[in-house]
């Protein structure tokens, strides 16, 4: 069936670095590829999307960049702070009637001050 | 902004009974979905409707099922609830846009003893 592949499964930096979280996804008809945080105890929420018609999106410290052609996308977090520590998740959508987002397995980013 | 509420954040209940989980959205939304969240195993998706009284089932439907007899309100059901069903359920709707972004509510720890 279709995947989608999430790594790493954890991920610790120290304040003030980067951090990359990348995906890998099997099916060529997603087009819709969005990250959400879920913080301790609390809900997921989406962060930043990006379709398929563009390569690359931002919004201040995050941005996310995608390649069609490796099926793979990436959330890039820069100047990282204690309270971007969460997990977060990657999916992949497509416009095919009936179908749901596939999940990535999740990131648990660590930022020590 | 949209709302997703669930019935209980925290329910107990005995091997065997029959299990309940609400989900209500206020946005009119046409997709509900219900997933449950296990550590390492991410978000897995059991049931999702795109529609009044349609249901598709998602990667692991044994021992659930769902309806959705109005379209802001869906159910999961436990027929004969098991221990190996205890976990974190999160339901989720998203609008018509296809494909669009999905709100997920605060999520219903449940214990089966």
């Amino acid at each position: 069936g279709e995947n989608v592949e999430q790594h790493p499964s954890t991920l610790s930096v120290q304040e003030g670095d980067s951090a990359v979280i990348k995906c890998t996804y099997s099916d060529s008809a997603s087009n819709y590829f969005p990250w959400y945080k879920q913080e301790l105890g609390k809900r997921p929420q989406l962060i930043i999307d990006i379709r398929s018609n563009v390569g690359e999106k931002k919004d201040q410290r995050i941005a996310v960049t995608l390649n069609k052609t490796a099926k793979h996308f990436s959330l890039h977090i820069t100047e990282t702070q204690p309270e971007d520590s969460a997990v977060y998740f990657c999916a992949a959508g497509s416009n095919q009637a009936g179908t749901a987002l596939i999940f990535g397995k999740g990131t648990t980013l660590s930022v020590s001050s | 902004d949209v709302k997703v509420t669930q019935s209980s954040r925290y329910l107990v209940k005995r091997t065997g009974e029959k299990v309940f989980l609400e989900c209500v959205q206020d946005m009119d939304h046409e997709n509900m979905f219900w997933y449950r969240q296990d550590p390492g195993l991410g978000l897995r998706l059991i049931y999702f409707s795109y529609d009044v009284k349609m249901k598709e089932k998602g990667d692991i439907p044994e021992g659930y099922s769902v309806s959705r007899e109005k379209k802001e309100r869906f159910s999961l059901i436990l027929e004969s609830a098991s221990t190996n069903q205890t976990s974190m359920y999160l339901c989720a709707s998203s609008g018509s846009g296809s494909p669009d972004t999905q709100y997920f509510g605060p999520g219903t720890r449940l214990t089966v003893l």
